[in-house]
């Protein structure tokens, strides 16, 4: 199974700050890499898949980068309403993996 | 408006069984494929499955944790996806999503969620 590694686990951060979080994944996913929110008692949002294709509906300072084993999420400048759980998963093989997630809470 | 619900969760016993269901609108369930994500309590996101579409001949593919005890099938004249749970343990606990899958292995519908415990 391919194995992906979120870090940091958690980060506090302020309201305008840029936040960067990454994923490595154990073996080549070429851009089969997809980045959800997720709010306390809410089910998982989409954000970005394919690497960096933004999904409908999501604003724009969300991003994300990357191929093969390395790839990033950037918030360009954090909002209230970003403070969340993010997980990165793989598409590439199955099974379909995720990470373990990173929290982002307020400083 | 999409919504995936879900229903038919609650409280088994070891070894038992549950059927959960997701009940599809605001879009072409037929077309897509139909995956099953769970989340036990305080921790992260766990695949569990997925069934293709028809086009695709159904096929079924499951995580090594559930493979053989666990079962997803659909109806899509009822717009329905189902998981058949048996031999259920205590570390299935979790809440149970079930997903739309846009083709390339991401998950852009979601339902709420619901919850499985296991427990004596």
């Amino acid at each position: 199974d391919i194995q992906m590694t979120q870090s940091p686990s958690s980060l506090s951060a302020s309201a305008g700050d840029r936040v960067t979080i990454t994923c490595r994944a154990s073996q080549n996913i070429d851009r089969y890499l997809n980045w959800y929110q997720q709010k306390p008692g809410k089910a998982p949002k989409l954000l970005i898949y394919a690497s960096s294709s933004l999904q409908s509906g999501v604003p724009s300072r969300f991003s994300g980068s990357g191929s093969g084993t390395d790839f990033t999420l950037t918030i360009s400048s954090l909002q209230p309403e970003d403070f969340a759980t993010y997980y990165c998963q793989q598409s590439h093989k199955i099974p379909l993996t995720f990470g373990g997630g990173t929290k982002v809470e307020i400083k | 408006e999409v919504q995936l619900v879900e229903s038919g969760g609650g409280l088994v016993q070891p070894g038992g069984s549950l059927r959960v269901s997701c009940a599809a609108s605001g879009f072409i369930f037929s077309d897509r494929y139909m995956d099953w994500v769970r989340q036990a309590p305080g921790k992260g996101l766990e695949w569990v499955g997925r069934i293709r579409n028809k086009a695709n001949t159904y096929i079924t593919e499951y995580a090594a944790s559930v493979t053989g005890r666990f079962t997803i099938s659909r109806d899509d004249s009822k717009n329905s996806l189902y998981l058949q749970m048996n031999s259920l343990k205590t570390e299935d606990t979790a809440v149970y999503y079930c997903a739309g899958d846009k083709g390339g292995g991401y998950f852009d519908y979601w339902g709420q969620g619901t919850l499985v415990t296991v427990s004596s």
